[in-house]
């Protein structure tokens, strides 16, 4: 059965610091990957998405992410959190972009000045 | 250019009444799909509109069905409700793409 763990409920980083939110998925075969943002009482935004070729991919607002095929894994990472990045952070998996997305229990990010 | 818009934002029903959500797809988009996203939880999926037809679902009962118009809008129907359906409805459409997320409806059940 396929399903997406995001070990981390909540991580507390301070502005400036670097930041990895970790990923790991189960899928009968290599799965199209994606990260998503959501902010209190917003929808889901798309951060970056990996579908093949290059493992390390960039996206929006300065993360990028990993994809590790031995490890089942697509970490998201960002260099130097800022405070407007706190926010609930979704890893998802889908055979395509036209079928089911399944989504981790997400990671709430908490930014300290 | 809109994106995903959904309707009503927030909404509260009791136990046992019947529920209707809307939502209207980003500009482009055909496909629509509807997820439920529980406090502290991740999105689940109920279902995806295509062509008007339903082309997949999640692991959810009948008493949710739904139903996509010629103009790829779509509505989610939830009948007899109970306590546990209390959720955030998020719409996401795509055409061959990722998922574009609305900001959802947020049902409570009393």
């Amino acid at each position: 059965a396929q399903s997406v763990t995001q070990p981390d409920i909540h991580i507390t980083v301070s502005e400036g610091a670097s930041l990895e939110l970790r990923c790991n998925y189960s899928y009968g075969a290599t799965p199209y990957l994606f990260w998503y943002v959501q902010s209190p009482g917003q929808g889901l935004q798309l951060l970056l998405k990996y579908f093949s070729g290059d493992t390390l991919v960039q996206g929006i607002k300065g993360f990028e992410a990993e994809f590790k095929r031995s490890q089942s894994s697509f970490n998201l990472r960002k260099p130097s959190v800022h405070w407007s990045d706190a926010a609930e952070y979704f890893c998802a998996v889908a055979l395509n972009t036209g079928n089911q997305f399944y989504f981790g229990t997400g990671t709430s990010l908490t930014v300290i000045p | 250019d809109a994106g995903v818009t959904q309707s009503p934002t927030h909404l509260i029903k009791t136990r046992g009444q019947q529920v209707t959500l809307r939502c209207s797809p980003k500009s482009g988009h055909d496909t629509v799909s509807w997820y439920q996203q529980a406090l502290g939880q991740g999105p689940q999926f109920i279902f995806q509109y295509y062509e008007e037809e339903e082309r997949q679902r999640g692991n959810f009962p009948d008493r949710f069905s739904g139903h996509q118009f010629p103009n790829y809008s779509s509505e989610l129907n939830v009948n007899a409700l109970l306590l546990g359906d209390s959720a955030l409805y998020l719409c996401a459409s795509s055409h061959s793409s990722p998922l574009h997320f609305g900001n959802g409806t947020r049902l409570t059940v009393t």
